[in-house]
Parts: C-alpha cells; structure tokens; sequence
C-alpha cells in the first residue's frame, strides 16, 4: 500500500463547478499535510496547508480527518486556470530526526469551458 | 529572490556516462532533498540531507550519490546512467519544522 493515496482522475469539470479531491495516508505519525499544485512540466509549489480545524482561502479549502487519516480539497466555482495537477503532500518524522515529505501520485483536474 | 536554482534544465546522457546535477538554494533552509518524478509514479525521494555534512537515503537511492559540504548547495551525481534513470529530477529545500518546500525548476533528464 502507498503512503500517500490519491485518485489520479482526471477530473473533467465544466467552468464554476465545484469539485472535491480526497487523499489517505498510511502513516498515523504524520505530522503535517500539505496541498502542491503542479502545472504540466513545471514544479511543484505550495497550495495551501491543511491544518486539523480545516483552512479556507479564497475558493479552496482543506480539511483534515486525523482519525481515518484522510485530507480533503474542496475548489469552489472552478476556473480553466485551476487546470493542473494537485499532489496531496505529508511531513513525517524520520529516524535521523529530520522529517520527509511524502508526495501522492497526483490528482489531474481539468476544467473546460 | 532566487529560491532554489537547478542546473543543468536539461540533459541527455549516454549509457554509462556520469554528471552532476547542481541544486542550490538562498534561504539558508537546513533541509534538501532529491526527488525523481516519473509518468503515473508522482515524486519519490532519492537522497536528502538534513544540515551540511548530513545525508541520508530515500527511496530510490541506487546509482545515484550525493554530498552536502555548504547549507546552500546539494548536488546530486549520476554514477553510471542507466536508461532507467530517464526522468524529472527535481531539487526542494525547506526549513527545519513543519514547513513548506520549495522546489527548483527541475532537470529533464534522459540516457540513451
């Protein structure tokens, strides 16, 4: 089983619709959790944090369910520019007292007009 | 600003042939990390290094070395390219904590 799951899609959604991603981690240790958006042939880069009383900003927002170990990405009234790639991403704990960022396979939305 | 800077963006390598890929970041974060993103596989870790001379291994480290001597710089060296090692690389830093990182442009990389 995979750290870090999530529904690769694609998601095809007509413009203004809500749309929801969800993604399972295996690691009850994980620490802290994290939305990426990644555009075709660019890197990744930070959505938004996903804190355990849930977060909104702007259209988007994030939940997290400590307890089934899941995390949630509502986008509301989508736009073709939300068109990419959204990797649900989880901080854990490693045995050189650091901590690793383990990546979901990457959920593909695309929004058309 | 310039984040992290990845060199080189792309590359093609013969079989057998060894390079460096150059990864550096002016944020003086304590943490960086490798990550190899291919098709239907997302981004697994390769090697990551928690301060200067601390390093340590992912997921996929075989063939690949790297080296932490400065905060700012963490190369990561392809001993002997294989075919299988045709992918993105991308280079992340963050801060010590539960932070965010950030990512470098990456370097498309393939071996023939």
């Amino acid at each position: 089983r995979k750290e870090v799951e999530q529904d690769p899609g694609p998601f095809n959604v007509p413009e203004g619709a809500t749309v929801a991603f969800n993604c399972t981690y295996s690691n009850s240790a994980s620490q802290s959790f994290f939305w990426y958006r990644q555009d075709c042939r660019k890197e990744p880069k930070l959505l938004m944090s996903v804190y355990s009383s849930g977060n909104e900003d702007g259209r988007f927002t994030a939940q997290l369910n400590r307890a089934s170990q899941y995390i949630s990405l509502l986008i509301r009234d989508s736009k073709l520019s939300d068109s990419a790639t959204y990797l649900c991403v989880v901080r854990s704990r490693n045995n050189n007292a650091g901590n690793m960022l383990t990546f979901g396979g990457g959920t593909r939305l695309m929004v058309k007009p | 600003n310039a984040g992290v800077t990845q060199t080189p963006k792309f590359q093609v390598l013969k079989t057998g042939q060894s390079m460096t890929l150059q990864c550096a970041q002016d944020m003086n974060h304590e943490y960086m990390s490798w990550y190899r993103q291919d098709p239907g596989m997302g981004l697994r870790l390769i090697h990551y290094s928690v301060g200067a001379g601390i390093t340590d291994q992912g997921e996929v480290p075989n063939g690949y070395n790297v080296s932490r001597s400065t905060t700012e710089d963490f190369p990561l060296r392809l001993l002997s390219a294989a075919p299988s090692q045709t992918s993105v690389y991308f280079c992340a830093s963050s801060a010590a904590g539960n932070t965010e990182a950030f990512f470098g442009q990456g370097t498309r990389l393939t071996v023939v």
